[in-house]
């Protein structure tokens, strides 16, 4: 089983829309979590940490339910900027981080 | 506060020659992480040094791949004898700690070509 499960899109959303991913995960022992987005051709980029608590960074929203192993990200009012890849990347610590092939999200005017 | 900083930006080999990446964490830094991306591919772990120890090399060829990351200056990663296959773009990336709740910092990366 792959460490890190993401649905590779891409999603195609308009402007202004709201977009969700969600990632499955398989090391139970992982203790953060990350989601990161990659334009093309150039580094990944972190976006933000998830807690469990679940948290808010502007118009994303990140949720970790450790019983089901899986994180999402959402995105709220869409900008043409967020067309990216976006990452999902969980880590047990004391290791390098397990990047999988990510979702792609083309946001078109 | 400089960035991970990678060079070269690109770099062309012919088969058979030897290619060398630099790569400087951002300060205070300890950890660095080096990845390779084919085209239309996600990002593949390579290996994970600490100053003047490798800690994790489980992603790296057996071959002709190595890494170093010295008590002063860079981590180098080295690939002797290259062949087009190992044309990619290859990814550093820094943390201050290997503990959780810290994500990785990545370099711009160095595309390479083997030509």
């Amino acid at each position: 089983r792959k460490e890190v499960e993401q649905d590779p899109g891409p999603f195609n959303v308009p402007e202004g829309a709201t977009v969700a991913f969600n990632c499955t995960y398989s090391n139970s022992a992982s203790q953060s979590f990350f989601w990161y987005r990659q334009d093309c051709r150039k580094e990944p980029k972190l976006l933000m940490s998830v807690y469990s608590s679940g948290n808010e960074d502007g118009r994303f929203t990140a949720q970790l339910n450790r019983a089901s192993q899986y994180i999402s990200l959402l995105i709220r009012d869409s900008k043409l900027s967020d067309s990216a890849t976006y990452l999902c990347v969980p880590h047990t610590g004391r290791r390098a981080l397990t990047f999988g092939s990510g979702t792609r999200l083309q946001v078109q005017p | 506060n400089a960035g991970v900083m990678q060079n070269p930006r690109h770099l062309v080999r012919r088969r058979g020659q030897e290619a060398r990446l630099r790569c400087s964490p951002m300060k205070g830094h300890s950890h660095v992480y080096w990845y390779r991306q084919l085209p239309e591919e996600g990002l593949k772990f390579m290996v994970y040094l600490q100053k003047e120890n490798i800690i994790d090399e489980s992603g790296m060829p057996k071959e002709r791949f190595s890494a170093e990351f010295p008590k002063e200056g860079p981590s180098i990663l080295r690939i002797q004898q290259v062949v087009r296959g190992d044309s990619a773009a290859y990814f550093c990336a820094s943390s201050p700690t290997s503990g959780t709740g810290v994500g990785a910092f990545f370099g711009q990366g160095t595309r390479l070509t083997v030509v």
